[in-house]
């Protein structure tokens, strides 16, 4: 067990450019979530994975973002267009569908948008 | 409505003592789950301990205990014996719901209280 691991750990970018953030899960686990976490704040939100299909999107979740698993694996999650106020950490996490199943998290991708 | 509230910004203790941190949540949903996260300056969150709305017991792992109120709504945490290295944010958060493959364990976060460790 490896853990959750983001990449990259850190993204400086400029105004109206696109990014992409990688998450790869816990091996064996075949849920996989995204959240976005703001200074100050606790995470939110964003989208989850069972297996390859996207089953909930959150509204904060506009056009310009984007994920995919598409082997039910590791999963990315891109911004297009990026604006100031994508500025976050966002966190990459992982579960094995059972009633009791804490989310595993990545130590997450900070992006500031300058 | 605040889902999640944890109304201490910032708590500080001294070394080996214990400390309560508070988290009350509001639901009408009699399934849900209560969750304890860690975070550190790193970033990581680290799972800490788990109370569902039917568990007739509080939970235990280690040092760190879930004081579960269900009629007020509250579900703070307990951590003995404090240690420096327990200086970190600390969110309480919820699934709301049970588990479903539609929504896997979608959590809403509390805003996070600060632990200051002393020695």
């Amino acid at each position: 067990d490896t853990g959750v691991s983001q990449d990259p750990r850190h993204k400086i970018t400029k105004r109206g450019q696109n990014v992409t953030f990688r998450c790869d899960p816990i091996s064996e686990h075949n849920r996989l979530y995204w959240y976005r976490q703001t200074l100050g704040q606790g995470p939110e939100f964003l989208t989850y994975f069972q297996n390859e299909a996207q089953l909930e999107k959150s509204r904060l979740l506009s056009d310009r973002f984007s994920a995919e698993r598409p082997k039910g694996s590791f999963s990315t999650l891109e911004i297009q267009r990026t604006e100031q106020g994508d500025s976050a950490m966002y966190l990459c996490a992982s579960s094995w569908g059972t009633e009791y199943s804490p989310l595993h998290f990545g130590n997450g991708t900070r992006l500031t948008v300058t | 409505a605040q889902k999640i509230t944890q109304t201490q910004p910032g708590m500080f203790v001294q070394e080996k003592e214990a400390v309560t941190l508070d988290c009350t949540y509001d639901t009408s949903d009699p399934s849900y789950g209560l969750f304890w996260y860690k975070q550190p300056s790193s970033g990581e969150m680290i799972f800490l301990i788990y109370q569902g709305s039917y568990d007739q017991q509080n939970a235990t792992e280690g040092r760190y205990s879930l004081n579960f109120q269900k009629a007020r709504k509250s579900a703070n945490l307990v951590i003995s014996a404090s240690q420096l290295g327990d200086s970190a944010m600390y969110f309480c958060a919820m699934r709301e719901g049970e588990e479903r493959e539609t929504s896997g364990s979608r959590l809403t976060f509390g805003e996070g209280t600060q632990l200051t460790v002393n020695p």
